[in-house]
């Protein structure tokens, strides 16, 4: 079966100190894969994804994400957050040629000043 | 491009009656569309497939006599709420898909916060 998990739950760290969230995929085939941000009361936004070529993506808001076939991971990193990433990151994978989204549980980002 | 929008953005209705959300992609037409939902502090929920001209694929547990989907066109899908009761409050997103960025992909709605009381 399909599937995406995400290793943290919940991560508390300081403004200016670096983040990674793990995300890992159970895919049967080539996957493409995504990250989303949801702040606080606020809807999806996409932050990166991978499709093909260069396993490392750059995102918005200075997130980056690097995807390694043979650990089957996609895990997406900051070097240096501010209070405003205080938010629910939700990795996602979908096989390619198809639309169908698996998300993973979500991890809580908190960011304290 | 590719935005997708969604109506109301917020809805509080009485428990027992019926609500309707939209979901309409703006700039581009979907021949897919998707309802999820999503509980406080949780992930997002695939309740079905909304495919255009065609009958809606459910999610298994997914009441379909209780979410009615329509997908009456390429840039709208609704998805109707019957009979609401409190349980039923929660945050419903749509998306809908699209190859605008050379492969399939979903774009998301902003979300539809239900409160039934």
């Amino acid at each position: 079966a399909q599937s995406v998990s995400q290793h943290n739950h919940h991560v508390i760290l300081s403004e200016a100190a670096s983040l990674e969230l793990g995300c890992n995929y159970s895919y049967g085939g080539t996957v493409n894969l995504f990250w989303y941000v949801q702040y606080p009361g606020q809807h999806l936004q996409l932050l990166l994804k991978y499709f093909s070529g260069d396993p490392l993506v750059k995102g918005i808001k200075g997130f980056e994400a690097e995807f390694i076939k043979s650990k089957f991971s996609f895990n997406l990193r900051k070097p240096s957050v501010q209070w405003s990433d205080t938010a629910e990151y939700f990795c996602a994978a979908a096989g390619r040629g198809d639309y169908k989204l698996s998300f993973g549980a979500g991890t809580t980002v908190t960011v304290r000043a | 491009g590719a935005v997708v929008s969604q109506h109301p953005s917020w809805v509080i209705c009485k428990s027992g009656t019926s609500v309707k959300i939209e979901c309409r992609s703006l700039d581009f037409q979907a021949t897919t569309m998707f309802w999820y939902r999503q509980f406080p502090k949780q992930s997002l929920m695939l309740m079905a497939t909304s495919n255009e001209g065609s009958k809606a694929t459910y999610e298994q547990g997914v009441e379909k006599d209780k979410f009615l989907i329509n997908h009456a066109s390429l840039t709208l899908s609704t998805l109707t709420v019957t009979s609401a009761h409190p349980e039923d409050s929660s945050f419903y997103i749509c998306s809908a898909g699209t190859t605008l960025s050379g492969v399939r992909e979903q774009y998301f709605g902003p979300g539809t916060r239900l409160t039934v009381t």
